[in-house]
């Protein structure tokens, strides 16, 4: 299947500072991408949706001065949360569609203390 | 999207096939079914999807009533790497995916 990749794997910061999370797709073009959050032993929840060259779309309840998104190109998609607390801290997941099947990144463990 | 059902979670011995059940009955006639996985601290992994057809691939089977409303996910020869919680969902071709809860699949030795 399509390759999806995360960067980085996992990250601890401090409380008040921004961490930047970026997804590629790496054998295949992406309009589109999407942003899924995960806490702990609960299931996926949808954030945004990141469009290239427009505006993402967030979902209800997510906060979009938050959680900034960027899609710079068509194989990259940035996350950033800024101002993170430690309710921030997740799993956050990201995923493609090179056609019509959805494929995952590995996920981005932020910890913010 | 329609909602589905799976039970929260099953256990299988290692060596024997695991069927995992999901009912969709408010499924509509446009919304694939489609499987996917995820192991522990890593993210979903695509298994198989289908629209009517049983199908299948080196991974699993997937198998969908004439009617459409329910489905079951064959690991024919489940192993201990194949403990994972199973997604079921039900949505149209090329929309986003909502996950529900899943099933907690443990393949014991």
């Amino acid at each position: 299947g399509a390759v999806v990749s995360q960067h980085p794997s996992r990250v601890i910061c401090k409380s008040g500072t921004s961490v930047k999370i970026e997804c590629r797709s790496l054998d295949f073009q992406a309009t589109t991408m999407f942003w899924y959050r995960q806490f702990p032993k609960k299931s996926l929840m949808l954030m945004a949706t990141s469009n290239e060259g427009s505006k993402a779309t967030y979902e209800q309840g997510v906060e979009k001065d938050k959680f900034l998104i960027n899609h710079a190109s068509l194989t990259l998609s940035t996350l950033t949360v800024t101002s993170a607390h430690p309710e921030d801290s997740s799993f956050y997941i990201c995923s493609a569609r090179p056609q019509e099947t959805q494929y995952f990144g590995p996920g981005t463990r932020l910890l913010v203390l | 999207d329609a909602k589905t059902t799976q039970p929260p979670s099953m256990d299988c011995a290692e060596g024997r096939a695991a069927n995992l059940p999901c009912n969709h009955s408010t499924i509509s006639g446009n919304e694939y079914v489609y499987w996917y996985r995820q192991i522990h601290s890593q993210g979903p992994q695509y298994i198989i999807h289908g629209l009517k057809n049983n199908e299948t691939n080196e991974m699993a089977s997937l198998i969908i009533t004439e009617d459409r409303k329910s489905s079951t996910l064959i690991l024919p020869h489940a192993t201990l790497r194949d403990t994972a919680v199973y997604y079921c969902i039900a949505e149209r071709q090329g929309n986003m995916l909502t996950f529900g809860g899943g099933t907690r699949l443990m393949v014991k030795p």
